[in-house]
């Protein structure tokens, strides 16, 4: 799992295989969000799921949110080799707007 | 898509040195950032603004100015540069669609390095 000042996470697996990653967070959030960092590139929005919801999917992706524990999960199914990168997740910090702070991440690692 | 353009995309500078990296958003977002990002860490905030001519203080503000000039356009100033501040720097925007809520768009990204 990452959260903030944790080591990069790193997971390696086969291409068509199911990976599932976790974020956990210490403060009261209503809204999670998963960014993906592919190399050279800055990070982009994957899901944003709110505590209302507790389970989003987009395609091969699927986002839960569990306030009680304060954790999140990302799962991607039937990875593909383009998957390959890092995985942020990123919670809100008070009623400031820009105030999300970003997880250490997730380096995902999917072989051909 | 929201366009983010970050320059330049390498910078070499030496200890002392003054350097301003820019970046310009042509998506009329209101909210711009500046994050650095260290190997084996996440995103860490440095400066933000909500229009132009505001600044609000990030979490590693120390040894960082920044102006937002227009809109568009937000400035990171380096006026000292220390081998510290090596690293990948990244803008942001956002249409803030509320706390926690809004959607970062990044561009690719600054790598600086102080030698």
């Amino acid at each position: 799992s990452q959260w903030g000042e944790e080591n990069l996470q790193a997971l390696s697996i086969q291409e068509g295989e199911d990976v599932t990653m976790n974020c956990s967070y210490k403060t009261y959030t209503t809204v999670v969000q998963w960014y993906r960092q592919k190399s050279g590139k800055g990070p982009a929005q994957l899901i944003l799921i709110r505590s209302n919801e507790r389970e989003k999917r987009s395609g091969r992706l699927r986002a839960t949110l569990d306030t009680s524990s304060q954790s999140s999960s990302l799962s991607i199914t039937g990875t593909l080799a383009t998957d390959t990168a890092v995985y942020f997740c990123a919670t809100e910090r008070g009623s400031a707007l820009g105030r999300l702070h970003f997880g250490a991440g997730t380096q995902l690692i999917v072989i051909p | 898509e929201a366009a983010v353009t970050q320059s330049p995309r390498n910078k070499v500078t030496v200890t002392g040195g003054n350097v301003t990296l820019s970046c310009r958003q042509t998506n009329s977002h209101n909210y711009m950032y500046w994050y650095r990002q260290d190997t084996g860490h996440g995103l860490r905030l440095i400066h933000y603004s909500y229009g132009a001519g505001n600044l609000q203080i990030g979490d590693v503000p120390d040894g960082y100015k920044a102006t937002r000039t227009t809109q568009e356009d937000f400035f990171l100033l380096l006026e000292l540069a220390s081998p510290s501040q090596t690293s990948l720097y990244f803008c942001a925007s956002s249409d803030a669609g509320g706390a926690g809520a809004e959607t970062l768009y990044f561009g690719s990204g600054t790598r600086l390095t102080v030698l």
